[in-house]
């Protein structure tokens, strides 16, 4: 079956630590993205890729970054630098014709 | 002023009840309106979409436009146990490149 698959579903990070969230999709969707969600706030876009090779900045990128080598996988990368990373992180594709998201089932990511 | 307003609820019904989600915005660039439910401790999933306008229905589920008032609805009739979840409305129009809006997210509660 086509989907997202994110990994670990759970995570934890101590104080100082960068850690990698996994994204893989099986759908030959151009266009991924990587979404932080808190409690009261929403989805919060950190940053999406509509081609291999390319990514743009979303409105929270500061303390995240992503790559984009194959058009199946966006791993994000949560840097010491995210002050707050506590959160539920979502990643989703799109097909250009399509105007609705495919949501992956998440990594809860908790600094301990 | 948020690009999207969503009551977050929660809001909780008996079994059976007609159940009505909204959503506000404020960018008439819309053009493109999208309800996700998200169950607990998982991706959103992609309920309806709707172009410009006007009414689509899918079984028990209507999803509502109205681009003069700048509101968009969920209709959900004879509500189920099963129905109860977060529901996120999106939206995005060509002019806002590739990023979607969401809403807060509503809380539903149904009560057998």
């Amino acid at each position: 079956d086509g989907g997202i698959t994110q990994s670990p579903k759970y995570l934890f990070r101590k104080e100082g630590q960068n850690v990698t969230l996994s994204c893989e999709q099986n759908l030959n969707h151009d266009a991924m993205y990587w979404y932080r969600q808190d409690p009261g706030q929403g989805l919060r876009l950190i940053y999406y890729s509509q081609i291999v090779n390319d990514f743009q900045k979303g409105d929270i990128a500061e303390g995240y970054s992503v790559s984009r080598e194959k058009k199946e996988s966006f791993p994000l990368t949560v840097t010491s630098a995210q002050k707050n990373p506590t959160a539920f992180y979502l990643c989703a594709s799109r097909a250009q014709t399509v105007h609705g998201y495919t949501f992956g089932s998440g990594t809860r990511l908790t600094v301990v | 002023q948020k690009e999207v307003e969503q009551d977050p609820g929660p809001l909780s019904v008996p079994e059976g009840a007609i159940v009505s989600l909204n959503c506000t915005y404020s960018n008439s660039a819309f053009q493109y309106f999208m309800w996700y439910r998200q169950y607990s401790r998982k991706g959103p999933e992609l309920l309806m979409y709707t172009y410009s306008s006007g009414n689509k229905e899918d079984g028990r589920f209507t999803a509502q436009v109205d681009k003069s008032s700048k509101y968009i609805s969920l209709f959900i009739r004879d509500s189920q146990p099963s129905d109860s979840a977060t529901y996120l409305c999106a939206m995005s129009g060509t002019s806002t490149g590739n990023q979607f809006y969401f809403g807060t997210g509503t809380s539903l509660t149904v009560i057998p």
